[in-house]
C-alpha cells in the first residue's frame, strides 16, 4: 500500500494568481494521478504525471493551465495558474505501484477556494 | 471504456445488508468492475474488483450476472462508516484511468 500527503491541506487564493500543491508518497510508485472534485461532483481525471517527461493531459485540460511536475518516484507537483472562481475545487493526488495496478491510492485532497 | 448507471441514494438501516447495483450494459470481454468510495472529506478507497466471477474479500462482495451487463456490490452488515458514495467502475485489466460516474450516496442508518 501506500500512505500520501498533501499540501497544503487547503487555501484560499485570490483570482488570477497561481498555486502550487504538493503529493508526497512514502513509497516509490509507478504511476502518480491528478484529479479535480468540484463541488457537489464526481472527480475528474486531469492529467497522469510521468517521471521526467511531461505529464499526459485529458480531454478539456492543458498544461499552460495545470503544468505539473515529477521530478522523482515519490514526488509530483501541480500548479493551478491565473486562477479564477471556477477552479475552486478539491485538487487529489492518486498513485498505483505499478503499471495496471488494480488498486490505486488517493490523498486526503487539498481543498481550494478561489475569491 | 464503458460507462455505467447507478442509483442516486439509497439509504440502509444498520445492521443490515447493503446492495448496491451497477448497470454497464456495453461492457466489453477484457473490462473490470470496480468498486471504490468516498467517505465525506476523504479520497476514495478501493473496494473491490472482479471479471466474471462473484468476488469476495474483507469489505464487501462483488456479484456480476452472468452477462456481465450488471454487478451488485454486497456490504454485508452495514455500519454508520459505510455512509459513503459508492462508485462503480469499468477499466481494462491493465489500464491506469479510472473515469468516475456520479455514484451512489450509501446513507446507513441507525
Amino acid at each position: 500500500s501506500a500512505v500520501i500527503s498533501q499540501k497544503p491541506s487547503r487555501d484560499i487564493c485570490q483570482r488570477g494568481t497561481s498555486l502550487t500543491i504538493q503529493c508526497q508518497v512514502d513509497s516509490q510508485v509507478t504511476m502518480m494521478f491528478w484529479y479535480r472534485q468540484q463541488p457537489g461532483q464526481s472527480l475528474t481525471l486531469i492529467a497522469t504525471a510521468n517521471q521526467g517527461s511531461e505529464a499526459t493531459y485529458e480531454s478539456g485540460f492543458v498544461i499552460d493551465k495545470f503544468p505539473i511536475s515529477r521530478p522523482n518516484l515519490t514526488f509530483s507537483t501541480l500548479t493551478v495558474s491565473n486562477m479564477s472562481p471556477e477552479d475552486s475545487s478539491i485538487y487529489l493526488c492518486s498513485v498505483a505501484m505499478q503499471y495496471g495496478s488494480y488498486e490505486q491510492y488517493f490523498g486526503p485532497g487539498t481543498r481550494l477556494t478561489v475569491t | 471504456d464503458a460507462k455505467t448507471t447507478q442509483p442516486p441514494s439509497m439509504d440502509c438501516a444498520e445492521g443490515r445488508a447493503a446492495n448496491l447495483p451497477c448497470n454497464h450494459s456495453t461492457i466489453s470481454g477484457n473490462e473490470y468492475v470496480y468498486w471504490y468510495r468516498q467517505i465525506h472529506s476523504q479520497g476514495p478507497q478501493y473496494i473491490i474488483h472482479g471479471l466474471k466471477n462473484n468476488e469476495t474479500n474483507e469489505m464487501a462482495s462483488l456479484i456480476i450476472t452472468e452477462d456481465r451487463k450488471s454487478s451488485t456490490l454486497i456490504l454485508p452488515h452495514a455500519t454508520l462508516r459505510d455512509t459513503a458514495v459508492y462508485y462503480c467502475i469499468v477499466r481494462v485489466e491493465y489500464g491506469n484511468k479510472l473515469v468516475f460516474g456520479a455514484g451512489t450516496i450509501l446513507r446507513v442508518k441507525s
